[in-house]
Protein backbone atom coordinates (compact mmCIF):
# COMPACT_ATOMS: atom_id res chain seq x y z
CA UNK A 1 0.00 0.00 0.00
CA UNK A 2 1.37 3.22 -1.05
CA UNK A 3 1.27 6.06 2.34
CA UNK A 4 0.81 9.88 1.24
CA UNK A 5 2.16 11.55 4.14
CA UNK A 6 1.16 15.45 3.74
CA UNK A 7 2.73 18.62 5.64
CA UNK A 8 2.16 20.72 7.33
CA UNK A 9 -1.11 19.31 9.04
CA UNK A 10 -2.72 22.75 9.50
CA UNK A 11 -1.77 26.54 7.75
CA UNK A 12 -2.87 29.38 9.46
CA UNK A 13 -2.76 32.03 7.11
CA UNK A 14 -4.69 35.15 5.94
CA UNK A 15 -6.69 35.91 2.87
CA UNK A 16 -4.17 37.31 -0.16
CA UNK A 17 -0.97 35.03 1.36
CA UNK A 18 0.42 32.24 -0.47
CA UNK A 19 -0.26 28.83 0.39
CA UNK A 20 1.80 25.60 0.02
CA UNK A 21 1.22 22.17 0.93
CA UNK A 22 3.01 19.14 0.19
CA UNK A 23 2.27 15.36 -0.33
CA UNK A 24 5.13 12.99 0.27
CA UNK A 25 4.61 9.41 -0.96
CA UNK A 26 6.32 6.25 0.29
CA UNK A 27 6.78 4.67 -2.97
CA UNK A 28 6.68 6.25 -6.49
CA UNK A 29 3.35 7.64 -8.00
CA UNK A 30 4.35 8.85 -11.28
CA UNK A 31 2.13 11.58 -11.70
CA UNK A 32 -0.30 9.95 -10.62
CA UNK A 33 -1.48 12.75 -7.94
CA UNK A 34 -4.43 14.24 -7.41
CA UNK A 35 -5.58 16.92 -4.74
CA UNK A 36 -9.22 17.67 -3.39
CA UNK A 37 -10.61 20.59 -1.26
CA UNK A 38 -13.40 19.10 0.93
CA UNK A 39 -15.39 21.46 3.17
CA UNK A 40 -17.42 20.81 6.34
CA UNK A 41 -20.23 18.96 5.11
CA UNK A 42 -19.55 18.72 1.69
CA UNK A 43 -18.35 15.59 -0.33
CA UNK A 44 -14.15 16.49 -1.60
CA UNK A 45 -13.97 18.52 -4.94
CA UNK A 46 -11.27 17.61 -6.89
CA UNK A 47 -8.81 20.77 -8.00
CA UNK A 48 -5.99 18.81 -9.46
CA UNK A 49 -5.36 15.61 -11.42
CA UNK A 50 -2.35 14.25 -13.01
CA UNK A 51 0.09 16.15 -10.83
CA UNK A 52 -0.69 19.27 -12.35
CA UNK A 53 -3.43 19.46 -14.42
CA UNK A 54 -6.39 21.64 -13.10
CA UNK A 55 -9.83 20.44 -13.34
CA UNK A 56 -12.89 22.33 -14.81
CA UNK A 57 -13.50 25.17 -13.11
CA UNK A 58 -10.79 25.74 -10.70
CA UNK A 59 -9.13 28.99 -10.31
CA UNK A 60 -5.83 29.50 -11.83
CA UNK A 61 -4.62 30.42 -8.24
CA UNK A 62 -4.16 26.78 -7.77
CA UNK A 63 -1.07 24.61 -9.27
CA UNK A 64 0.16 21.41 -8.77
CA UNK A 65 3.85 20.42 -9.41
CA UNK A 66 6.11 17.25 -8.32
CA UNK A 67 6.12 14.03 -9.99
CA UNK A 68 7.68 10.29 -8.09
CA UNK A 69 7.18 10.83 -4.61
CA UNK A 70 7.01 14.77 -4.13
CA UNK A 71 4.50 16.59 -4.43
CA UNK A 72 3.20 20.31 -4.04
CA UNK A 73 -0.19 22.05 -4.25
CA UNK A 74 0.04 25.99 -4.36
CA UNK A 75 -2.31 28.33 -4.13
CA UNK A 76 -1.28 31.87 -5.32
CA UNK A 77 -3.31 34.28 -3.24
CA UNK A 78 -5.86 33.37 -0.47
CA UNK A 79 -9.34 33.71 -1.17
CA UNK A 80 -11.26 33.61 1.56
CA UNK A 81 -13.70 30.49 0.27
CA UNK A 82 -10.00 28.57 -0.23
CA UNK A 83 -9.83 28.45 3.74
CA UNK A 84 -10.41 24.59 4.20
CA UNK A 85 -8.88 21.27 4.02
CA UNK A 86 -7.18 19.84 1.25
CA UNK A 87 -6.15 16.09 0.59
CA UNK A 88 -3.78 14.55 -2.23
CA UNK A 89 -4.57 11.03 -3.67
CA UNK A 90 -2.32 8.61 -5.58
CA UNK A 91 -3.76 6.26 -8.33
CA UNK A 92 -1.04 4.85 -9.24
CA UNK A 93 -1.64 1.53 -7.30
CA UNK A 94 -5.32 1.22 -6.45
CA UNK A 95 -5.64 4.54 -3.95
CA UNK A 96 -5.13 6.02 -1.15
CA UNK A 97 -5.41 9.81 0.38
CA UNK A 98 -3.14 11.68 1.97
CA UNK A 99 -4.46 12.61 5.98
CA UNK A 100 -5.03 16.46 4.79
CA UNK A 101 -3.72 19.51 5.75
CA UNK A 102 -6.17 22.18 6.91
CA UNK A 103 -6.05 25.67 5.79
CA UNK A 104 -7.33 27.97 8.56
CA UNK A 105 -7.40 31.53 8.94
CA UNK A 106 -4.54 33.93 10.82
CA UNK B 1 -26.87 15.55 -14.34
CA UNK B 2 -24.94 13.02 -12.96
CA UNK B 3 -26.31 12.00 -9.57
CA UNK B 4 -24.85 9.21 -7.53
CA UNK B 5 -27.18 8.79 -4.66
CA UNK B 6 -25.96 6.05 -1.54
CA UNK B 7 -28.59 4.77 1.13
CA UNK B 8 -28.54 1.96 3.91
CA UNK B 9 -27.07 3.51 5.78
CA UNK B 10 -27.77 3.54 10.11
CA UNK B 11 -27.48 2.88 13.41
CA UNK B 12 -26.05 -0.78 13.88
CA UNK B 13 -24.98 -2.69 16.81
CA UNK B 14 -21.46 -4.00 17.30
CA UNK B 15 -21.13 -7.15 15.33
CA UNK B 16 -23.95 -6.30 12.78
CA UNK B 17 -24.30 -6.07 8.83
CA UNK B 18 -25.45 -3.43 6.72
CA UNK B 19 -25.67 -3.24 3.07
CA UNK B 20 -25.41 0.36 1.54
CA UNK B 21 -26.30 1.12 -2.22
CA UNK B 22 -25.56 3.71 -4.53
CA UNK B 23 -27.92 4.41 -7.11
CA UNK B 24 -26.19 6.44 -10.36
CA UNK B 25 -27.57 8.61 -12.72
CA UNK B 26 -26.54 10.90 -15.66
CA UNK B 27 -23.94 9.10 -17.08
CA UNK B 28 -22.87 5.43 -18.56
CA UNK B 29 -22.49 3.82 -15.35
CA UNK B 30 -21.29 0.47 -16.98
CA UNK B 31 -18.00 2.08 -18.31
CA UNK B 32 -16.60 2.85 -14.95
CA UNK B 33 -14.57 1.53 -12.22
CA UNK B 34 -15.97 2.94 -9.03
CA UNK B 35 -14.71 3.28 -5.19
CA UNK B 36 -16.37 3.26 -1.32
CA UNK B 37 -14.54 5.62 0.53
CA UNK B 38 -15.22 6.71 4.10
CA UNK B 39 -14.44 9.51 6.48
CA UNK B 40 -14.61 8.92 10.24
CA UNK B 41 -16.48 11.90 12.23
CA UNK B 42 -13.37 14.31 12.63
CA UNK B 43 -10.93 12.57 10.57
CA UNK B 44 -9.55 12.22 6.60
CA UNK B 45 -10.95 10.33 3.83
CA UNK B 46 -9.78 6.57 3.82
CA UNK B 47 -9.82 4.66 0.52
CA UNK B 48 -11.99 1.43 1.14
CA UNK B 49 -12.70 -0.38 -2.01
CA UNK B 50 -12.82 -0.27 -5.73
CA UNK B 51 -14.38 -2.05 -7.95
CA UNK B 52 -13.82 -2.82 -12.07
CA UNK B 53 -16.32 -1.43 -14.75
CA UNK B 54 -17.69 -5.25 -15.35
CA UNK B 55 -17.02 -6.47 -11.71
CA UNK B 56 -14.27 -8.67 -12.50
CA UNK B 57 -11.72 -7.22 -10.53
CA UNK B 58 -12.14 -5.86 -6.70
CA UNK B 59 -10.19 -4.34 -4.11
CA UNK B 60 -9.86 -3.90 -0.62
CA UNK B 61 -8.34 -1.59 2.08
CA UNK B 62 -6.23 -3.88 4.50
CA UNK B 63 -8.07 -2.26 7.41
CA UNK B 64 -11.87 -3.45 5.91
CA UNK B 65 -10.10 -7.09 4.18
CA UNK B 66 -12.36 -10.03 4.40
CA UNK B 67 -15.53 -8.04 6.03
CA UNK B 68 -16.72 -5.64 3.36
CA UNK B 69 -17.65 -6.99 0.28
CA UNK B 70 -18.19 -4.43 -3.08
CA UNK B 71 -20.49 -5.54 -5.98
CA UNK B 72 -22.05 -3.64 -8.81
CA UNK B 73 -25.27 -4.26 -10.81
CA UNK B 74 -24.76 -2.59 -13.96
CA UNK B 75 -28.52 -3.34 -15.56
CA UNK B 76 -29.44 -1.41 -12.49
CA UNK B 77 -27.22 0.83 -12.56
CA UNK B 78 -25.96 0.62 -8.81
CA UNK B 79 -23.09 -0.01 -6.55
CA UNK B 80 -23.05 -1.88 -3.18
CA UNK B 81 -21.06 -2.60 -0.03
CA UNK B 82 -21.78 -5.39 2.12
CA UNK B 83 -20.59 -4.28 5.29
CA UNK B 84 -19.90 -7.46 7.88
CA UNK B 85 -18.87 -8.00 11.79
CA UNK B 86 -19.37 -3.91 12.17
CA UNK B 87 -16.77 -2.57 14.63
CA UNK B 88 -16.97 0.98 16.08
CA UNK B 89 -14.06 2.13 14.35
CA UNK B 90 -16.59 1.94 11.07
CA UNK B 91 -18.25 4.69 12.27
CA UNK B 92 -18.33 7.19 8.95
CA UNK B 93 -19.94 8.83 6.08
CA UNK B 94 -19.43 6.02 3.40
CA UNK B 95 -18.90 7.95 -0.54
CA UNK B 96 -19.19 6.18 -3.63
CA UNK B 97 -17.50 7.34 -5.93
CA UNK B 98 -16.28 7.55 -9.75
CA UNK B 99 -12.84 8.92 -9.34
CA UNK B 100 -11.88 9.16 -12.75
CA UNK B 101 -14.85 11.28 -13.56
CA UNK B 102 -15.18 13.35 -10.30
CA UNK B 103 -18.41 11.72 -9.55
CA UNK B 104 -19.49 11.85 -5.33
CA UNK B 105 -22.28 11.40 -3.77
CA UNK B 106 -23.34 12.50 -0.80
CA UNK B 107 -22.61 10.05 1.07
CA UNK B 108 -24.52 7.75 4.44
CA UNK B 109 -23.24 7.79 7.57
CA UNK B 110 -22.97 4.60 9.63
CA UNK B 111 -22.85 4.22 12.93
CA UNK B 112 -21.99 1.17 14.82
CA UNK B 113 -23.02 1.57 18.71
CA UNK B 114 -24.16 -0.17 21.13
Amino acid sequence: EIVLTQSPATLSLSPGERATLSCRASQSVGNYLAWYQQKPGQAPRLLISDASNRATGIPARFSGSGSGTDFTLTISSLEPEDFAVYYCQQRSNWVTFGGGTKVEIK
Amino acid sequence: EVQLVESGGGLVQPGGSLRLSCAASGFTFSNYWMHWVRQAPGEGLVWISTIKSDGSVTSYAGSVKGRFTISRDNAKNTLYLQINSLRAEDTAVYYCSCIAADYWGQGTLVTVSS
